[in-house]
């Protein structure tokens, strides 16, 4: 059974300009959530999709956006991009329920020169 | 809003030692809780759950009691290898999103030394 894939795994973008990446879940699994990891800010929820609507929303800048697709491969978008920007960006994925575990892929390493 | 506190790092231990991180939590309802790792260069791997009071949590040798009248989750192991030098996480789950909003603890750098 194959993983939570994302793409690319590794990015270098400069100030202003905008990204996306891209995120596909385990078969099966409908939510997929997207997260922002830094030094200094340690794991930050972004927003959570489940069937193609944001369920979720955590304390970013309007940005930040994402989008979810019906075979619920996921987008995320960063618009205008700032040196802060510049984190390891992890999708992770879940069957619907209680008690159910997510699933992390290996994560996208955006750099902002 | 819900929150999740872990020892501070880093810690080094020799091979064979024992291990202890602490988590503790603070959240309105009943959360599961959750010991996640990191290797390097990698995304986040589960490595134990537990979803009510008094649950235990285990895998590969790492065992976690979910506490709720002292809200914690710490994480043990009796005799640590070179290969378990990793990031840690704890994290807290609620409501009926269930797993997919996470909070995480600030993560606690593990070194094993042979």
């Amino acid at each position: 059974k194959a993983g939570v894939t994302q793409t690319p795994r590794y990015l270098i973008k400069t100030r202003g300009q905008q990204v996306t990446l891209s995120c596909s879940p385990i078969s099966g699994h409908r939510s997929v959530s997207w997260y922002q990891q830094t030094p200094g800010q340690g794991l930050q929820f972004l927003f959570e999709y489940f069937s193609e609507t944001q369920r979720n929303k955590g304390n970013f800048p309007g940005r930040f956006s994402g989008r979810q697709f019906s075979n619920s491969r996921s987008e995320m978008n960063v618009s205008t991009l700032e040196l802060g920007d510049s984190a390891l960006y992890l999708c992770a994925s879940s069957r619907e329920g209680l008690n159910t575990e997510a699933f992390f892929g290996q994560g996208t390493r955006l750099t902002v020169v | 809003g819900d929150s999740v506190t872990q020892m501070e790092g880093p810690v080094t231990l020799s091979e064979e030692a024992f291990l202890t991180i602490n988590c503790t939590y603070t959240a309105t309802g009943y959360p599961s809780l959750f010991w996640y790792v990191q290797y390097p260069g990698e995304g986040l791997q589960l490595l134990l759950k537990a979803t009510k009071a008094d649950d235990k949590g285990s895998n590969k040798g790492f065992e976690a009691t979910y506490r709720k009248e002292t809200t914690s989750f710490h994480l043990e192991k009796g005799s640590v290898q070179v290969s378990d030098s990793a990031v840690y996480f704890c994290a807290l789950s609620e409501g009926i999103q269930g797993a997919q909003k996470l909070v995480f603890g600030q993560g606690t750098r593990l070194t094993i030394n042979p």
